[in-house]
C-alpha cells in the first residue's frame, strides 16, 4: 500500500515560537492532501485541503494566518502552526489522496500519516 | 454539528465473539462511507468502506452493513482477536475525487481473553 510519512512524530515547543510539520507521500503523487487535528478523546476535525501549487482550502473555524500550508509539490505538503500557544497542543495528522492501480472505483483513497504530537508549554 | 456520530465511545468483547460497532449520520448527501482503525499515536489506517449503492460488504473478518433509510451503518467483526482492540472510527464523505473525509467520534475496542 501506499505510505504516508510525517515529521517530526513530536515536537516540544516554546510559547510564541512556530513549528513545521512535513507530511511527505513516499511512493505516490498526491495532488491532494488533508491536515487533520485531533484532540485526547476527539474525532479527527479537518483543518485544511492542500492542493499542489495552489491555496489551500480551510475548514470554518480554522485560521489561516496561523496555520500555514504549503503544498510545493506532489509528494510534499507542510504545516506551519505559527506563534503556537498551548491551546495548539494537539495531535496533527496529514492525509494524502491517490488512486492505486487496480484500487477503488470513484474514489480516491486516502493514506494516512502516522501523526505528529505538538506540545506547547 | 457532528455530522458523523458513533454513540458508544467504548465496547469490550470476548476474543472470539462478534464485535458490532455502530456509526449514525445526519448528512443524507454522503454516499461513500468508509471505516479506519487507529492505534494510540498513529494515523488512521484503512479497514473496508461501501457505497450507498450497496449495503453490506465484506471483507474476511470484517463486514460493514448500510442501511441508508435509517442512516446507520455498522462494522462486525468475526471472530474478534485481541490484535483488534483499537479505536475505530467511521467517516462519509462524497464520492469523486479530492472528497475530505468527515470523521465520527470513534469507538474504543477492547477484545479481552
Amino acid at each position: 500500500g501506499a505510505v504516508v510519512s510525517q515529521h517530526p512524530s513530536w515536537v516540544i515547543c516554546k510559547s510564541g515560537t512556530s513549528v513545521k510539520i512535513e507530511c511527505r507521500s513516499l511512493d505516490f503523487q498526491a495532488t491532494t492532501m488533508f491536515w487533520y487535528r485531533q484532540f485526547p478523546k476527539q474525532s479527527l476535525m479537518l483543518m485544511a485541503t492542500s492542493n499542489e501549487g495552489s491555496k489551500a482550502t480551510y475548514e470554518q473555524g480554522v485560521e489561516k494566518d496561523k496555520f500555514l500550508i504549503n503544498h510545493a509539490s506532489l509528494t510534499l505538503s507542510t504545516l506551519t502552526v505559527t506563534s503556537a500557544h498551548p491551546e495548539d497542543s494537539s495531535f496533527y495528522i496529514c492525509s494524502a489522496e491517490g488512486s492505486l492501480a487496480g484500487g477503488l472505483s470513484s474514489y480516491n483513497e486516502q493514506f494516512f500519516g502516522p501523526g505528529t504530537r505538538l506540545t506547547v508549554l | 454539528d457532528q455530522q458523523v456520530k458513533q454513540n458508544s465511545p467504548s465496547l469490550s468483547v470476548q476474543e472470539g465473539r462478534i464485535s458490532i460497532l455502530n456509526c449514525d449520520y445526519t448528512n443524507s448527501m454522503f454516499d461513500y462511507f468508509l471505516w479506519y482503525k487507529k492505534y494510540p499515536a498513529e494515523g488512521p489506517t484503512f479497514l473496508i468502506s461501501i457505497s450507498s449503492i450497496k449495503d453490506k460488504n465484506e471483507d474476511g473478518r470484517f463486514t460493514v452493513f448500510l442501511n441508508k433509510s435509517a442512516k446507520h451503518l455498522s462494522l462486525h467483526i468475526v471472530p474478534s482477536q485481541p490484535g483488534d482492540s483499537a479505536v475505530y472510527f467511521c467517516a462519509a464523505t462524497f464520492s469523486g475525487t479530492a472528497s475530505k473525509l468527515t470523521f465520527g467520534t470513534g469507538t474504543r475496542l477492547q477484545v479481552t481473553l
